[in-house]
């Protein structure tokens, strides 16, 4: 069955700490794997994209990794500032016959950066 | 370019009525997806229309439909409200259809509440 859990279900850090996220998936076939942010009451933003050949990716202070022999990713935030208080989304596109890919969605790590 | 727009943002209705959510997807985007989203349950995908055509649906009953429109506009429809149904409703468009062969941007969400 094609699953993404995420870890921890929830975090609190105080503004300017680093944090990571993690991501596990059981999804094949793999196509990509993606981390979107989602501020309360708001759609989730793409921070990055990652294909099977990628192992790292960054979008200013988020850094993004794969290992795809593993099938765990992770997304480290660098010095946080409290407006990347949100819920980070780590989203895994699984490619069928045709073409045709669906993503599988993890139910979110909520983080929350206080002053 | 302008995002995807959906409307209304904020919806409240009675339990047994129906409703009509709409999205506008990013200008040349032709594939629209529709997702619920509860808190504890992540994104769940609701269908997804590709030249006015329903290309996929996911696992939900047949109070909730959905159309779309020559100009790519898409409007989902769920009738017999249950309280259940409350829940932030999202669109993403993207560019080809799959949700996964390409980037998915988001809308704002329609929060509906249902009394």
């Amino acid at each position: 069955k094609n699953q993404v859990e995420q870890s921890p279900q929830s975090l609190i850090i105080l503004e300017g700490k680093n944090c990571t996220l993690q991501c596990n998936y059981t999804v094949s076939p793999f196509s990509n794997l993606r981390w979107y942010k989602q501020d309360t009451g708001r759609g989730p933003v793409s921070l990055t994209i990652m294909t099977f050949s990628e192992n790292t990716k960054s979008n200013g202070r988020y850094t993004a990794t794969l290992d795809a022999d593993t099938k765990q990713s992770s997304l480290h935030i660098t010095a946080s500032q409290l407006s990347d208080s949100a819920s980070y989304i780590c989203v895994v596109s699984a490619g069928f016959s045709g073409g045709y890919n669906k993503l599988i969605f993890g139910a979110g790590t909520r983080l929350a950066v206080h002053p | 370019k302008a995002g995807v727009t959906q409307t209304p943002r904020y919806l409240i209705k009675t339990r047994g009525q129906q409703v009509t959510l709409s999205c506008s997807p990013i200008s040349g985007h032709r594939s629209v997806s529709w997702y619920q989203q509860t808190p504890g349950q992540g994104l769940q995908f609701l269908f997804e229309y590709f030249s006015e055509t329903q290309r996929n649906k996911g696992n939900f009953p047949g109070r909730f439909s959905g159309r779309q429109f020559s100009n790519s506009r898409s409007e989902m429809n769920v009738s017999t409200l249950e309280l259940g149904d409350s829940a932030l409703y999202l669109c993403a468009s993207t560019l080809k259809p799959g949700q996964g062969n390409t980037e998915a941007f988001f809308g704002q969400g329609t929060r509906l509440t249902v009394v």
